[in-house]
């Protein structure tokens, strides 16, 4: 079946540092990959996405490229702020009658950011 | 932002009583989807809806029910509450199913079950 891995958290960062977190995918089809943000508090939101392999989704100066021969969709920001706190989640999205559109995620990377 | 409404966002009640949830859209998108979010599992999908009165399985269904009546309203129940059940549940919409359409999530309810 279709599953997505994320680097173990927590992240810890200090203002203005380089953040990674690490997603990795198997699928069954040819999937769209997505990373979503939750802030404390409040629901999931679409941070940026990728439909098919070198693109680059970007947003916000988070960037991810999918990668086909990695499997892979990494989120990176070259200067992170307090205000990006919150839980990163990768997934993706699977075409077909059999996945009736639903998203699988990995399992969520807390990211703390101190000034 | 998509406008989802859950609610309530916040309930507590005891172990074998029944609860359900509430999800209300305003975009008429046509899929709905209902997850739950619990450490170390991401989100989960329980069940789906493809229309009105068209409802389906996910991954994790057991001890739960759905029912759409009419396009905007998705309600999940837990017929008799276990603590198993305490979890953050998202309501989520689609537009469509194509791979490249994002889903917009609610703000949550959180449920603790004692």
């Amino acid at each position: 079946g279709d599953s997505v891995t994320q680097m173990e958290g927590p992240v810890t960062l200090s203002e203005e540092a380089f953040l990674t977190i690490n997603c990795t995918y198997t699928a069954t089809g040819y999937p769209s990959l997505f990373w979503y943000v939750q802030y404390p508090g409040e629901g999931l939101q679409l941070l940026l996405k990728a439909t098919k392999a070198d693109d680059k989704g970007s947003n916000k100066g988070f960037e991810a490229t999918y990668r086909k021969e990695t499997t892979s969709f990494h989120l990176e920001k070259g200067s992170v702020q307090v205000s990006d706190s919150a839980v990163y989640f990768c997934a993706l999205r699977v075409g077909g009658g059999t996945s009736y559109g639903k998203l699988t995620f990995g399992q969520g990377t807390i990211l703390t950011v101190h000034p | 932002d998509a406008g989802i409404t859950q609610s309530p966002r916040h309930k507590v009640t005891e172990t074998g009583t029944p609860v359900t949830l509430r999800c209300h859209q305003t975009e008429n998108h046509r899929y709905m989807y209902w997850y739950r979010q619990d450490p170390g599992h991401g989100l989960r999908l329980i069940h789906y809806s493809y229309g009105v009165k068209d409802t389906d399985k996910g991954e994790v269904s057991d001890g739960y029910s759905v029912s759409r009546s009419k396009t905007e309203d998705f309600l999940l129940t837990l017929e008799s509450a276990t603590s198993s059940q305490t979890s953050v549940y998202f309501c989520a919409i689609s537009e469509s199913l194509g791979t490249n359409q994002p889903q917009h999530f609610g703000d949550g309810t959180r449920l603790s079950i004692l």
